[in-house]
Formats: structure tokens, sequence, C-alpha cells
């Protein structure tokens, strides 16, 4: 079945520092592939999302590429901040085949702390 | 347009009891999924409700049940509750109809068993 695998953290930074999570999947089809954020108390937040092969997802200062080759789907940012402290969690969802496939599976996720 | 919103947001129940979660999807959303996020873990899927159907079913005992009302809200519904059933369960709404629509989560009830 589908999974996904991430870089297990925690991961503490300080403010102004690169960030990269790693996250690699397990599927069949073409999935299409998310970034999520939790905030402490909070639900999910989708961060950004990529629907093809080579597609790069942005947002915030964040970016993640579809690596169909490699499948991978990294997390990345030049300059967090603190405010970016949260879990992310990496995604995936199956392809449309005439019904709705929407379920989503998700990695464990990776707590990021980031330090002023 | 309003969001995804869940009730409760916290509840206490007691082993062996039964319990009713309730979810408001997001406006022109047709599609609910559940998942129970343990603590510390990624959410897991429970279930899909797509025009008052189940679409689809993850790794969960017949125990966990649930419906989706015309107006596209939905419940969730535990029986014989487990200690290991405590945990964080989110709703989210999408769109069906369109490719890969994205989810939108609600904030959550925090389920704790005791």
């Amino acid at each position: 079945g589908d999974s996904v695998t991430q870089m297990e953290g925690p991961v503490t930074l300080s403010e102004e520092a690169f960030l990269t999570i790693n996250c690699t999947y397990t599927a069949t089809g073409y999935p299409s592939l998310f970034w999520y954020v939790q905030y402490p108390g909070e639900g999910l937040q989708l961060l950004l999302k990529a629907t093809k092969a080579d597609d790069k997802g942005s947002n915030k200062g964040f970016e993640a590429t579809y690596r169909k080759e490699t499948t991978s789907f990294h997390l990345e940012k030049g300059s967090v901040q603190v405010s970016d402290s949260a879990v992310y969690f990496c995604a995936l969802s199956g392809g449309h085949s005439g019904g709705s496939n929407y379920k989503l599976t998700f990695g464990k996720g990776t707590l990021l702390t980031v330090n002023p | 347009e309003t969001g995804v919103t869940q009730s409760p947001t916290h509840l206490i129940k007691t082993r062996g009891q039964q319990v009713t979660l309730r979810c408001s999807s997001q406006s022109g959303h047709n599609t609910v999924s559940w998942y129970q996020q343990a603590l510390g873990q990624g959410p897991q899927f429970i279930f899909q409700y797509y025009r008052e159907e189940e679409n689809g079913r993850g790794n969960f005992p017949p125990r966990f049940s649930g419906l989706q009302f015309p107006n596209y809200s939905s419940e969730l519904n535990v029986n014989a509750l487990e200690l290991d059933d405590s945990a964080l369960y989110l709703c989210a709404s999408s769109l069906t109809g369109q490719r890969n629509t994205e989810a939108f989560f609600g904030q959550g009830t925090r389920l704790t068993v005791v």
C-alpha cells in the first residue's frame, strides 16, 4: 500500500537557518503530494502541494519539488523564523479513478523548533 | 465562506462508553473524511463519506462508524471505547468532482478515554 517516510525529528534550528525536511514515498499510480503544518493545539493546515512530477509547490517561503525518479518531496526554506516552529507532515493522496479517492496517507511528522 | 468546524473540542469518556463527534464541512464541499491522530503520530485515515455513502475505509474496526447528512455535515461514532481510542480526531472536507482537490481540516476533537 501507499506509505510516506519523513525525517524524524525533532529538528532545532536558529532563526535564519536553512531548513530541509526529507520526505520519500511509495505509491501506485501518480499521487499528489502535500506538506501540512500543525501548530500547537491546532488542526492541520495545508502548506503546499504538487500534483505531478517536476511540479514545485511553494508558500510562505517554503518549497518542495515532486521528484518521481527519487520518489521524494523534500521541504525546504532558506531562512526560518521563530513563527515556523510547528510539526510538519508530508502526505500523499492517490490518483483519481472515476470516483472520489482523496484519502491522505501521512508521514509521522517532524517537530521543528526555531530559536531566536 | 465558513471553514470546517468540529464539536466538541475536548471530551472525556469512560472505557466501554459510546461517543459521537460532529463535523460541519466547508461551504461548497461535498466529501468528508475522518482521521485519527494518536499522540506523536501522523493522522490515520478512518473513512470517507461522499453523497451520504461510505466511500473508502482505513484499517479501523466496525465499532467506528459514521454518517453524512444531506447538508454534507458528518458524524463519527465510536462504540465500546477502548483506552487506545484516546486521540485527536480530525475531520477534513473536500470537493469531489475535481481531481486532486485538497482537503481542509478542522481543529479536531481531543478524545480522552479513561
